[in-house]
């Protein structure tokens, strides 16, 4: 079993969808979480980070981490065709110099 | 800041050659990280270095692999002798002291092994 599992997708939804990706995994000692997103033919690049349980909102994105339940979820509302992208979550032990350990990414397209 | 700068953007050699990927991190980050992504497996971790010190070499794959940091401006990756099933991106990231901060990935060098 991996320790983080994200559904790859595809996933295609019409422009000004919620969306909804999610990640679980199985090591409760992890801390720190995040969502990176990645164009075509391009490196990830960070999102969203939460520190422990709770929401956290940035303009039309919102991440949720439920430690108890051992999932995390990233929403995005009034979904436009420029986020379509690939979208990883990814998880630490440690806050300094730790190695972060990604899920399988999950492939979104927003149709106009 | 001109980000992490990975060469080269391609490569293509034949089985059995030695390859040779590079990295500049960001000036200022105490940590570097060599990545591997495919369709099948996504982004897994190979080795990653704090203060040009290995810390964890756990996902090289084998000993056909080895990673260096002489400073903290550099770093290679190498592979000898390449295997078609070493064809993937290999992206080179750097982070600062604070996970919070993130990671930042280089463009990635997309590696075909014939």
């Amino acid at each position: 079993q991996k320790e983080v599992e994200q559904d790859p997708g595809p996933l295609s939804v019409p422009e000004g969808a919620i969306v909804s990706l999610n990640c679980t995994y199985s090591n409760s000692a992890f801390q720190y979480f995040m969502w990176y997103r990645q164009y075509s033919r391009k490196g990830p690049e960070l999102l969203m980070y939460t520190y422990s349980s709770g929401n956290k909102e940035d303009g039309r994105f919102t991440a949720q981490v439920d430690k108890s339940s051992k999932y995390i979820s990233l929403f995005i509302r009034d979904s436009q065709p420029s986020d379509s992208a690939t979208y990883l979550c990814a998880m630490s032990l440690y806050n300094q110099g730790g190695k972060l350990i990604f899920g399988q990414g999950t492939e979104l397209s927003v149709k106009p | 800041d001109a980000g992490v700068i990975q060469s080269p953007r391609h490569e293509v050699t034949e089985m059995g050659q030695e390859v040779t990927l590079r990295c500049k991190p960001i000036s200022g980050h105490n940590s570097l990280f060599w990545y591997r992504q495919t369709m099948m497996r996504g982004l897994e971790l190979l080795i990653y270095f704090n203060n040009n010190v290995p810390i964890d070499d756990s996902g090289m794959p084998e000993d056909r692999f080895s990673a260096k940091m002489p400073n903290a401006s550099f770093s290679t990756l190498k592979i000898q002798p390449s295997e078609p099933r070493d064809s993937a991106v290999y992206f080179c990231a750097s982070s600062p002291a604070s996970a919070a901060d993130g990671y930042t990935f280089g463009s990635g060098t997309r590696l075909t092994v014939v």
